[in-house]
Parts: C-alpha cells; sequence; structure tokens
C-alpha cells in the first residue's frame, strides 16, 4: 500500500517533442504528489508538486497532470530540451504516514538533439 | 550560501570501519532526513528528525545511528561497514510538514564506496 509505481524506466524524446512519465499510488491517504529531478551527480531537486484537491498543475513547460479516482499521476514535459535530460522521481507523502516520502523507482529521460 | 551541504562528497573504506557522514542546512528548516540511493537509483527513506527528535526510522540496520546535535546538524554513523553499504547517501530537509508542504530540499550527496 506503501508504494509508487513509476513508468517507463527509461525515455528519449526528440527535441521539442513531449516526455510523459507516469505513477501510480495505492494509498488514499497521500495528500502531496511532488516530483523530482536528478542530474548525474547531484541531489534530486523539487521540480513541481500537486494535492489531490487540483486535476492539473502548470509551472512553464512542466504539467502535472492528476486522476484521483484513478490514483495516478503524471508529469509532461512540453518542448522537451537536451537540457531537460535527468532522472524524474515522482513521490507521495501524507501527514498520517508520519511525513514519509514515498519515491518511485525513477525514470532516465533522454532528449535527443 | 549552500542550503544543504553535506561531507565528505566521497568516502571509501574497508569492510568493518565505522565512518560517519555530516549533515548541515541553513534553511532554518525543523525537520531532515537521510536517504539512501542504490546502484538502480532507487532512494528510499533511512530516518527523519524533527527538532531533534526521531521520527521516522525505517527497517536500516542499527549499525546505522543518526544524531541531530541541534536542528541545523543531522549526522550519520555507520559502524563495522559491509560491502552492501556501498550506496549515495542523501541528507535532506523541509520545514515543518504542517507548514510548507513538505518539499524537500537535498544535499548533494555522499559516495560511500566499501570495498
Amino acid at each position: 500500500q506503501q508504494q509508487v509505481k513509476q513508468s517507463p524506466q527509461s525515455l528519449i524524446v526528440q527535441k521539442g517533442g513531449i516526455s510523459i512519465i507516469n505513477c501510480a499510488y495505492e494509498n488514499t491517504a497521500f495528500d502531496y504528489f511532488p516530483w523530482y529531478q536528478q542530474f548525474p551527480g547531484k541531489g534530486p531537486a523539487l521540480l513541481i508538486a500537486i494535492r489531490p484537491d487540483v486535476s492539473e498543475k502548470k509551472e512553464g513547460r512542466f504539467t502535472i497532470s492528476f486522476n484521483k479516482s484513478a490514483k495516478q499521476f503524471s508529469l509532461h514535459i512540453m518542448d522537451s530540451q537536451p537540457g531537460d535530460s535527468a532522472t524524474y522521481f515522482c513521490a507521495a507523502s501524507s501527514k498520517t504516514g508520519g511525513f514519509k516520502t514515498i519515491f518511485g523507482a525513477g525514470t532516465r529521460l533522454f532528449v535527443k538533439a | 550560501d549552500t542550503a544543504v551541504s553535506q561531507t565528505p562528497k566521497y568516502l571509501v573504506t574497508q569492510m568493518g570501519n565505522d565512518k560517519s557522514i555530516k549533515c548541515e542546512q541553513n534553511l532554518g528548516h525543523d525537520t531532515m532526513y537521510w536517504y539512501k540511493q542504490d546502484s538502480k537509483k532507487f532512494l528510499k527513506i533511512m530516518f527523519s528528525y524533527n527538532n531533534k527528535e526521531l521520527i521516522i526510522n525505517e527497517t536500516v540496520p542499527n549499525r546505522f545511528s543518526p544524531k541531530s546535535p541541534d536542528k541545523a546538524h543531522l549526522n550519520l554513523h555507520i559502524n563495522s561497514l559491509e560491502l552492501g553499504d556501498s550506496a549515495v547517501y542523501f541528507c535532506a530537509s523541509s520545514q515543518d510538514p504542517q507548514g510548507a508542504g513538505y518539499e524537500q530540499y537535498f544535499g548533494p550527496g555522499t559516495r560511500l564506496t566499501v570495498t
């Protein structure tokens, strides 16, 4: 019940294309769903996050779509750029879970120039 | 003016040794964490402290002992190191979960290699 399943494991996208990464969760107590971006040799950095009371959040080229009934959420990167090449992690956390954040397994994105 | 800093960045040691990793945050956050990232990039929480009090203690061997001397520091001490402890260890911090909403700031990581 504590898992967050992320797919795909890796993704190759042409420059200018749309990158889509999907995540699914089981625990309905989760109330915060962030996406983190990690470049090689660096720590993860928060990219964008959403709470379950909204179905979509957009920040620049990055959009989270959230489907509460399906317990799924996804990250869309529009106009993908080579500089977006990184590992992306979805995550979920809840107050009732002791504020523990559960991370997905990560998606390695490579944007071809 | 680094937000979350860790030392050392690299740590190479032999099996059986004891080592420590230090973490400091200058963000004024109340909560600090230790994560382990394995070779497959999987991130798993190990410990969390809120205002120097342990609030999350995942199922990790008791060879791992966190220590929080004050709310800006969270150190990780590892006894009797084993080959399987080789990984990248990340420290992170966040504002009180009741407040800003769980956004975590990660340090640059400490790559531990046990030979």
